[in-house]
């Protein structure tokens, strides 16, 4: 049974173009993460919610939001998509935030921008 | 500053050999090691995680040895199968909650 479902599978947009991203979890789990990861390299964590609390990474620009509207589900929005915003986007979700909490992750969005 | 160093970046290894994958930290805040496997077009999945007071872990062809004065911890896949192909990332975690911080990734290729 699919635990963290994202949608759509494959995104394309035109370069400057508002898109969303969907994540929705069947696990109840109290976090939600989104990560941005770029060709041959490693996840790079953007912001987490731990139930409707929303945290940001330092680094991670304004042009990236999120919106977690109940337990389940998870947006992210990139306002205005740049040639270097294409990449995968990976939701994840783990019971709580203490360490040990295993982080489960869906299948990823591909996001192209033309 | 990356916080946690993977290598080798890329590893081809025959069918029924054993694959190494080391990593290397800096923070000695971290204290919970996993390991990730991800294939292409999926997310990452957790494929095994040590904890700092133990030296080594094994759940079947996968192992784990940690060394913590060094710093460093390793997976080893043996006996390793072309289904094992796949990018392998270490990752660290400590107090300040539950944030991964990932290595690089291996991708590792077994051929048959």
């Amino acid at each position: 049974d699919a635990m963290v479902i994202q949608n759509p599978r494959y995104q394309v947009t035109q370069f400057g173009k508002p898109v969303t991203l969907s994540c929705s979890q069947t696990l109840n789990h109290n976090v939600m993460y989104w990560y941005q990861q770029k060709s041959s390299q490693a996840p790079k964590l953007l912001f987490h919610y731990y139930d409707k609390d929303f945290n940001n990474e330092a680094d991670t620009p304004d042009n990236f939001q999120s919106r977690r509207p109940n337990t389940s589900f998870c947006f992210l929005d990139i306002r205005s998509p740049g040639l270097g915003d294409a990449a995968m986007y990976l939701c994840a979700t783990s019971r709580e935030l203490a360490t040990y909490n295993e982080q489960f992750f869906g299948p990823g969005t591909r996001l192209t921008v033309l | 500053q990356q916080q946690v160093k993977q290598s080798p970046q890329s590893l081809i290894v025959q069918k029924g050999g054993i694959s190494i994958i080391n990593c290397a930290y800096e923070n000695t805040a971290f204290d919970y090691f996993p390991w990730y496997q991800q294939f292409p077009g999926k997310g990452p999945a957790l494929l095994i995680a040590i904890r700092p007071d133990v030296s080594e872990k094994k759940e079947g062809r996968f192992t784990i040895s940690f060394n913590k004065s060094a710093k460093q911890f390793s997976l080893h896949i043996m006996d390793s199968q072309p289904g094992d192909s796949a990018t392998y990332f270490c990752a660290a975690t400590g107090n300040a909650g539950n944030m991964l911080t990932f290595g690089g990734g291996t991708r590792l290729m077994v051929k048959p």
